[in-house]
Parts: C-alpha cells; structure tokens; sequence
C-alpha cells in the first residue's frame, strides 16, 4: 500500500463544477503539500498547510490530521484549471517529499 | 529572480552517451533535488542535496551521479545513457529542505534512442 494515494486517478468535470480531490497518507507528517503540473509540464506548488484550512482564489486546502486526509477543492471550475493535481507529505526530519501518484483533472467548456 | 533554472530544455542522446543536465536556483535555497517523470507517472527522486556539500541517493539513483558545487548550482550526469533514461527530468529548491514547499525548474525532456 503506498503511504500517499490520491482519488480519484481521473476527473472530468464540467465548468462550473465544484471539484474535490482527496489525498490520504499513513505516516506521520510535518506538512501536506498541494501542487499543480500544467500540460506543458510546469509543476507549481499551491498549498502547504499543517492543519485546518487555506484558501487561494477559487481553490481550497482543508486536511484533518486525525484522519490523516486532505482535500483540495476548486470551486467554479474553469477549463483553465485542467492539469495534473499532486498530493505529497513532508516529514519531520526527513529531506524527502512522499508523492501522491497525482490526479488528472480535465475540465470540459 | 529566476527562480530555478534547468539547461538544456530538450535533449536526444543516443545510447552510451553521457551529459550532464545543469540546475541553478537564484534564492538562497539550502536544498536541492532531481526528479524524473515519465509518461503518466508520478515524480521519483533520483538525488538529493540536503546542504551545500552533501548528496544522498534518492529511489531511483541507479545510472546518475550528482554534483553539488556551490549552494546555487546541482548537475546530474548520465554517464552513459541508456533508453530507459528517457524521461523528463525536474529540478527542484526548498529553503531547509525539512518537509518545506519545494520549487521546481522548468525540466528537461531526454530521449535516449
């Protein structure tokens, strides 16, 4: 079983849509990272968060450190929002990043 | 800022031959990392430089060597290529590397025929 999986593997949507991705880990962690590969490949970081919530424009971060699970939400989807979305988890005192296989998010007009 | 820079953008090799893919951040970032992605797949980290002067292997070092010679500047080198090589590889910066967000280069894409 790996320690970070994401669900769904593949999500097409309608614009408009509101969207959910969700990531589950089962290690301890010091941080979960949200991040955004585009088509063309550029891989950008949305979100660290440790706990509760954070919220950039149309796009929200919650993860329930109990429950050991995270949950990126888009809210009026857009074409443009289509992309690769990955879930990884840092640890403390360990230079490496655990990664989500990644969710393809393809949003239709 | 650049950011994080990766040379060359795209390269063919042909089998046997080696390179090296040149990585620059311009943030005073203490850690550095290489990562491959191949079609579909997620990200596999070959290398690792913690702090100027150290290196680690990562899950997939087998066929790389790494160099990291100042805190601005981490190469990884294919000694001698071979097509299971073919991969885009990323580079990428974080400030202490403990967990922190990590920000990536542009990659580069390597065919190996």
């Amino acid at each position: 079983k790996n320690e970070v999986e994401q669900s769904p593997q593949n999500l097409t949507a309608q614009e408009g849509e509101f969207i959910t991705i969700n990531c589950s880990y089962s290690v301890g962690i010091s941080a979960l990272h949200w991040l955004q590969q585009h088509p063309g490949g550029g891989i950008v970081s949305l979100f660290m968060l440790s706990s509760g919530k954070k919220k950039h424009g149309r796009l929200i971060a919650t993860i329930n450190i109990q429950e050991k699970h995270s949950s990126l939400h888009i809210t009026a989807s857009h074409p443009r929002d289509s992309a690769v979305y990955i879930c990884a988890v840092g640890r403390w005192s360990n230079y490496q990043l655990i990664w989500g296989a990644g969710t393809k998010l393809i949003i239709k007009p | 800022n650049a950011g994080v820079t990766q040379t060359p953008k795209f390269q063919v090799l042909k089998t046997g031959q080696s390179m090296t893919l040149q990585c620059a951040q311009d943030m005073n970032h203490n850690s550095m990392y290489w990562y491959r992605q191949d079609p579909g797949m997620g990200l596999r980290l070959i290398y690792y430089s913690a702090s100027e002067g150290t290196t680690d292997k990562g899950e997939v070092p087998n066929g790389y060597n790494v160099s990291r010679l100042n805190k601005r500047e981490f190469s990884l080198r294919l000694e001698s290529a071979a097509p299971s090589q073919t991969s885009v590889y990323f580079c990428a910066s974080s400030l202490t590397g403990l967990g922190e967000t990590q920000y990536f280069g542009p990659g580069t894409r390597l065919l190996v025929l």
